[in-house]
This record gives structure tokens, C-alpha cells and sequence, in this order.
């Protein structure tokens, strides 16, 4: 089942200029993640911001989590061409047999072209 | 550091043959994911690993798939028979997650396999 679930699904926009990516969710959570996947890559991890936390920077990225609204956003600031991929919010999900919240569940992503 | 190592990176089978998935985790890392991503579905959890023992295989489609992982350093996805709707990209992820603490820690991913079924 979809838990995380990215807005909007595509977003093209020029150098220079900011992205915002969105991630709503259902449940309760204790952690949420960014990834980036590049064309034909596997995922890589970019943040992550527990519920504990409402914003959480690295470099050029910054992550908000309202979980009031159960919502996430990613900013990329001064984007560049090489920042073009896809962009996925994933949340842990309780796992009563196992006593684990370790699973993630990902979105579907959000696809970001970068044009020079 | 070689990251998470997967093999074959390109699979073409046909309907009916037996097709198998490896994974090399990162070294020193107690956990170990198998996910598939189609566009119709996205990324979906199939199995996953701690310590080498299977915590949760409520993903995995159906008993034509099963996955092992003999030891800390591998681990095999297999799909028996192969069926058109299996085609997609399977990845391998890789994680630490240190004893007795349930939290949820950034996973690293391999490449991926992608299996094409006619």
C-alpha cells in the first residue's frame, strides 16, 4: 500500500532557479526520507528528518516536516542540470510482528528535469 | 568502498524458466532489502532481512519468488516459474541498524537487475 505520495509527479525548470517537492502520507511515522534516483541508477539517500524534527538543511537541500498535516517538503535551491532525477519520499512503516518500525515505504516520485 | 553489488544488471528470459537475482550488501551491514520497481506499482518492498534471517516477506508476490541469504555477504531473489508480469527492475539495499534500537536508517542501493520475461 502507498503511503508517501510525491507532488507534483513532474516538474521541469531552469538552472538557476528552485525546486519544491512535496510529500503527503497517511499514518503515523518516526522517520521520513529523501532519495534521488538518476535514469537507469539505483536510489540514493539524500536526508533524513525524524518526526521530531520540523527542518533539516544539507547543502543545497532543505527538508520541512509538518506532521500535523502529515506532509514533507524538499527544497533544492540554485538547481543545476546534474540535479535532474527522479525524487522520492519514503516513511518507516510499524511493523507489529516484527516489533520493527524499520520498514520504508516509498512513493511513486517526483521527476525533475533541470534544463541548462 | 564497493557499494551494493548486483548481478546480473540485464536479465532476458523466457516465460516459464527459472531466473536468480544476486546481491553482495556492503560490508559490516546487518540488513539487506529485496524491492522491485515497475511504473505502473513504483518501488514495492519484496523481503527484508536482519542478521540474515527474513523479518518480513509479506511483499513477495506469490510462492514463485523466494529469496535466501546463506550468509552476511549474499543473498539470491529467484523467481520460479518466470511469468511476463515479473518483468521490471529489481534492486538489492543495504543497511546498518544497530541491535535492539528500532529506528529506521538510510538504506544504500545497488544498481539494480532488470528483468525482461517474454
Amino acid at each position: 500500500s502507498q503511503q508517501g505520495e510525491e507532488d507534483p509527479q513532474a516538474l521541469s525548470i531552469q538552472e538557476g532557479e528552485n525546486a519544491t517537492m512535496n510529500c503527503s502520507y497517511k499514518t503515523s511515522i518516526n522517520n521520513l526520507q529523501w532519495y534521488r534516483q538518476n535514469s537507469g541508477r539505483g536510489l540514493v539517500h539524500l536526508i533524513l528528518i525524524r518526526s521530531n524534527e520540523r527542518e533539516k538543511h544539507s547543502g543545497r537541500l532543505r527538508v520541512t516536516l509538518d506532521t500535523s498535516k502529515k506532509s514533507s517538503s524538499l527544497l533544492i535551491t540554485a538547481s543545476r542540470a546534474a540535479d535532474t532525477a527522479s525524487y522520492f519520499c519514503a516513511t518507516d512503516e510499524w511493523m507489529k510482528r516484527s516489533g520493527s518500525n524499520y520498514k520504508l515505504t516509498f512513493g511513486k516520485g517526483t521527476l525533475l528535469t533541470v534544463n541548462p | 568502498d564497493a557499494g551494493v553489488i548486483q548481478s546480473p544488471r540485464h536479465e532476458v528470459t523466457e516465460m516459464g524458466q527459472e531466473v536468480t537475482l544476486r546481491c553482495k550488501p556492503i560490508s559490516g551491514h546487518n540488513s539487506l532489502f529485496w524491492y522491485r520497481q515497475t511504473m505502473m506499482r513504483g518501488l514495492e518492498l519484496l523481503i527484508y532481512f536482519n542478521n540474515n534471517v527474513p523479518i518480513d516477506d509479506s511483499g513477495m508476490p506469490e510462492d514463485r519468488f523466494s529469496a535466501k541469504m546463506p550468509n552476511a555477504s549474499f543473498s539470491t531473489l529467484k523467481i520460479q516459474p518466470s511469468e511476463p508480469r515479473d518483468s521490471a527492475v529489481y534492486f538489492c539495499a543495504s543497511s546498518f541498524r544497530a541491535g535492539g534500537h528500532a529506528d529506521s536508517y538510510e538504506q544504500y542501493f545497488g544498481p539494480g537487475t532488470r528483468l525482461t520475461v517474454t
